[in-house]
């Protein structure tokens, strides 16, 4: 069982258009990071939410971070081409042998011209 | 700033081979991880690296296995390689354990077993 589950798994949309990608489990987290990952590339960093209910804006991206801390979405505005990629959500432990990292199964982006 | 340099980029193998992976952090970096990265099971923990020590493991089989040198590089070796062993392997390195640190990852390795 995967402890971050995202949804949907695979998303084709136009140009223009608006999305929501959601990332939930049952644990909390210490933070919650964002990656989109391009074909033949590793993962970047888009994001790290923190606090329980914090909203982010990076350009036409919103990204919110639950109040529980266990869930996040991101939302995307006026999907453009240069969107496409796989996003990525990661819970984040603190603990004492160093940050733990648990990944979303992901969502697969394709924004058509 | 360079970024995590994976090498190589692409590698075939044929089953019960090993190979070994390399992968050199961004300066300043003393953490270093790995993960293995398929279409069905997304991105799996294999190991993280901190000064040299192996500080947390995934759940992967013993022929999984790392080190870190003392200029933070690192190396990840798998053994007896079984076709299911096929998979991107990414290496990521992070400047220090706080909630707000990232992972910061290399292209990662293609690695095709037959």
């Amino acid at each position: 069982t995967q402890l971050l589950e995202q949804s949907p798994q695979f998303l084709s949309i136009q140009e223009g258009e608006n999305l929501t990608v959601y990332c939930n489990s049952s644990s909390v987290f210490s933070s919650l990071q964002w990656y989109r990952q391009e074909p033949g590339e590793g993962p970047v960093l888009l994001v790290t939410v923190v606090t329980g209910g914090e909203v982010k804006k990076l350009k036409r991206l919103t990204f919110q971070f639950g109040d529980a801390r266990k869930d996040s979405s991101l939302h995307i505005t006026a999907a453009q081409p240069g969107d496409t990629g796989l996003y990525l959500c990661a819970g984040v432990w603190v603990v004492d042998t160093g940050n733990q990292f648990y990944f979303g199964t992901g969502t697969s982006l394709t924004v058509i011209p | 700033k360079a970024g995590v340099t994976q090498t190589p980029r692409y590698l075939i193998k044929t089953r019960g081979q090993q190979v070994t992976l390399s992968c050199s952090p961004i300066s300043g970096h003393r953490s270093v991880s790995w993960y293995q990265q398929t279409p069905g099971q997304g991105l799996q923990f294999l190991f993280e690296y901190f000064s040299e020590t192996q500080r947390n493991k995934g759940n992967f089989p013993g022929r999984f296995s790392g080190r870190q040198f003392s200029n933070s590089r690192s190396e990840m070796n798998v053994s007896t390689l079984e076709l299911g062993d096929s998979a991107l392997y990414l290496c990521a390195s992070s400047p220090r354990d706080s909630k707000n640190s990232p992972l910061h990852f290399g292209n990662g390795t293609r690695l095709t077993v037959t």
